[in-house]
């Protein structure tokens, strides 16, 4: 099983929609949660990190549940250029704090 | 520009070369990270390193891979005998929390 696992879509949405995508992590222990945005051919780039308290950053929600170990992110009234693939991070807990990345989940917004 | 900077942003190679990329990270970083990222994927780790201590590699950093971080600024990444297989983007990224990347190098062999 990997330790982070997303369904890769693609999510094909109208403009406007709201689209909610969730995020599976097997290591009890992960310390950190984040969700990136990464464009055709582009580097990722940090979109919000996940608190358990949950945040959430103008049309963007980002919610953690430790009992059942996944993530998720709300993307309401959605734009044309929110397309992209969204990719769900966990750190290790420990020294390494290394960044595991899901596979990514691709959305498609169309007019 | 403050950024994450990896060079070359492209290199072709043929099967059997070797290659080395660059990466130099935000200055104020001392955690620098290499993953790998072919098509439909996420990023995959290869290694880690702390100021100039590489304190992890992942299984798939094979010996024809290898990393160096002089003095815990800049780091190299150098593969050896390159296959078809190795053909991917190799991303850079350095953080404290977060991870932030460079725009990546992408290798393709022929």
């Amino acid at each position: 099983r990997k330790e982070v696992e997303q369904d890769p879509g693609p999510f094909n949405v109208p403009e406007g929609a709201t689209v909610a995508f969730n995020c599976t992590y097997s290591n009890s222990a992960s310390q950190s949660f984040f969700w990136y945005r990464q464009d055709c051919r582009k580097e990722p780039k940090l979109l919000m990190s996940v608190y358990s308290s949950g945040n959430e950053d103008g049309r963007f929600t980002a919610q953690l549940n430790r009992a059942s170990q996944y993530i998720s992110l709300l993307i309401r009234d959605s734009k044309l250029s929110d397309s992209a693939t969204y990719l769900c991070v966990v750190t290790r807990s420990g020294g390494s704090y290394i960044p595991t990345f899901g596979r990514g989940t691709s959305l498609i917004v169309h007019p | 520009d403050t950024g994450v900077s990896q060079d070359p942003r492209h290199k072709i190679t043929k099967r059997g070369q070797n290659v080395t990329f660059r990466c130099d990270p935000i200055s104020e970083h001392n955690r620098l990270y290499w993953y790998r990222q072919t098509l439909g994927q996420g990023p995959e780790f290869l290694t880690y390193f702390q100021n100039e201590a590489q304190l992890e590699k992942s299984r798939l950093l094979s010996d024809r891979f290898s990393a160096e971080r002089p003095k815990g600024s800049f780091s190299t990444l150098e593969i050896q005998r390159t296959e078809q297989g190795d053909s991917a983007m190799y991303l850079c990224a350095s953080g404290v929390t977060e991870a932030f990347f460079g725009q990546g190098t992408r290798l393709t062999v022929v």
